[in-house]
């Protein structure tokens, strides 16, 4: 079984529509984090979470937002969706060895494809 | 804000052939982390190899080896004896409080 789990893999939806992704993970780790991919942009920071209580927007967080439920589950939600959303999403989580540096590797799931039309 | 450039938006190079991969960034920070990532067809991220800026050395995995250059701002990725499973895309991403990645560069490892 995948460490960190994004549904669902594909979607495609309307504009207007609200759209909610979804990530798990059996890591143990404390740190999340939602990203979008989009072609000669690489990946762009949407929100990051430190823990539960802990949430912080990213690069590109107009449009969007999120809900840290547990330490393992971290959803990313577009309230109205639009064709510019349209992208590749990805979840990623890291440890930490104290303060709030990332020096610990990111571990991605596998993504979802998301087409707004 | 720190910002990652990757200027190469594609190379390709012969197998068994060496090649590097350019990433230059820009921050204000003294202790942060480097790291490159590949992304295969498949679309997933897989870490390549890691970074500390602390660490005058650098990092080498196997075939894949970095030359940091600190003071100018520097973090390529060498690949030695180059494979056909090298073909993707490799992202340079720079991690202080967050992480901030390139734009990448698409690789093509012909036969």
């Amino acid at each position: 079984d995948a460490d960190v789990t994004q549904t669902p893999r594909n979607r495609i939806t309307k504009t207007g529509k609200r759209i909610m992704l979804e990530c798990s993970q059996t890591k143990g780790h404390d740190r999340m984090y939602w990203y979008r991919q989009d072609p000669g942009l690489g990946l762009r920071l949407i929100y990051y979470s430190f823990d539960v209580k802990d949430i912080n927007k990213g690069e590109i967080s107009d449009g969007y937002s999120v809900s840290r439920q547990a330490q393992a589950k971290f959803s990313l939600s577009l309230e109205s969706a639009i064709p510019n959303q349209t992208a590749l999403y990805f979840c990623a989580t890291s440890g930490a060895t104290g303060g709030r540096g990332s020096n610990q590797p990111q571990h991605f799931g596998d993504g979802t494809r998301l087409s707004i039309l | 804000a720190q910002t990652v450039t990757q200027s190469q938006p594609e190379m390709s190079v012969q197998e068994a052939e060496t090649v590097t991969l350019s990433c230059t960034y820009d921050t204000s920070e003294n202790n942060y982390y480097l790291f490159w990532y590949k992304q295969p067809p498949s679309r997933q991220m897989i870490l390549v190899i890691r970074q500390e800026a602390y660490k005058q050395q650098n990092a080498t995995e196997n075939r894949f080896s970095v030359n940091f250059q600190k003071a100018a701002k520097s973090f390529s990725l060498k690949i030695s004896d180059s494979q056909l499973g090298d073909t993707a895309m490799y992202f340079c991403a720079f991690a202080f409080n967050d992480m901030r990645f390139g734009a990448g560069t698409r690789l093509t490892v012909k036969p």
